[in-house]
């Protein structure tokens, strides 16, 4: 079973549209993380959160919200989707340790969501 | 501001015949710089972190090393199945040392290994 699943693998939707976008993991992670890659700009972070209640913006957040339901789960939202929101999109998640607990830090993705905007 | 870039854009190779990928950045202060693979349609698979000049990790035919302004993925006798965008990524530490887990990417080396 796969750690890290997202749902829905693919979605083709017209602009305007609301899109959600969701994720959940079974490696009891506390830090969660929504990334988008494109052809030629590589992977850039939309949102991350750190546990339930700590969430922030990444380098490219506008056009998304997000909502951390559990820290197993945590949804990206497109208000009002967009043609340039085509993307692939990933969740990853690592786990925080301190310097005293090594400094492994490495995330984790998802499968992905292949997402076209019309 | 924390850049990432890999060369090249993309690498034919033949089975067996050895090669390297470059990943060059700057950061202010480096907390880790991260290997991934990733194959058509999938999520980036995370191979290696390394942590400070001179480390060198090794994983069946792929071994990384660091200096302090790039880092070098080794590619063995590499065979068809070694095929994939290999990506790295570099963790800065914000002000004050700590870091909040924020990867930058580069675009990403294409290998392709013919039999």
């Amino acid at each position: 079973d796969a750690d890290v699943t997202q749902t829905p693998r693919n979605r083709i939707t017209k602009t305007g549209k609301r899109i959600m976008l969701e994720c959940s993991q079974t490696k009891g992670h506390d830090r969660m993380y929504w990334y988008r890659q494109d052809p030629g700009l590589g992977l850039r972070l939309i949102y991350y959160s750190f546990d339930v209640k700590d969430i922030n913006k990444g380098e490219i957040s506008d056009g998304y919200s997000v909502s951390r339901q559990a820290q197993a789960k945590f949804s990206l939202s497109l208000e009002s989707a967009i043609p340039n929101q085509t993307a692939l999109y990933f969740c990853a998640t690592s786990v925080s340790r301190g310097l005293a607990g090594g400094l492994h830090n490495e995330q984790f993705f998802g499968p992905g969501t292949r997402l076209t905007v019309l | 501001e924390d850049q990432v870039t890999q060369s090249p854009e993309a690498l034919r190779l033949q089975e067996g015949e050895s090669s390297s990928l470059n990943c060059s950045y700057t950061v202010s202060g480096l907390r880790g710089l991260f290997w991934y693979r990733q194959d058509p349609g999938k999520g980036p698979e995370f191979l290696f972190t390394l942590y400070s000049a001179g480390e060198e990790k090794e994983k069946e035919r792929l071994k990384a090393t660091l200096t302090k302004k790039e880092s070098f993925l080794h590619i063995t006798a590499p065979k068809p199945e070694d095929s994939a965008t290999y990506l790295c990524a570099v963790q800065a530490f914000s002000p004050g040392g700590t870091s909040y887990g924020k990867l930058t990417f580069g675009q990403g080396t294409i290998l392709t290994v013919h039999p």
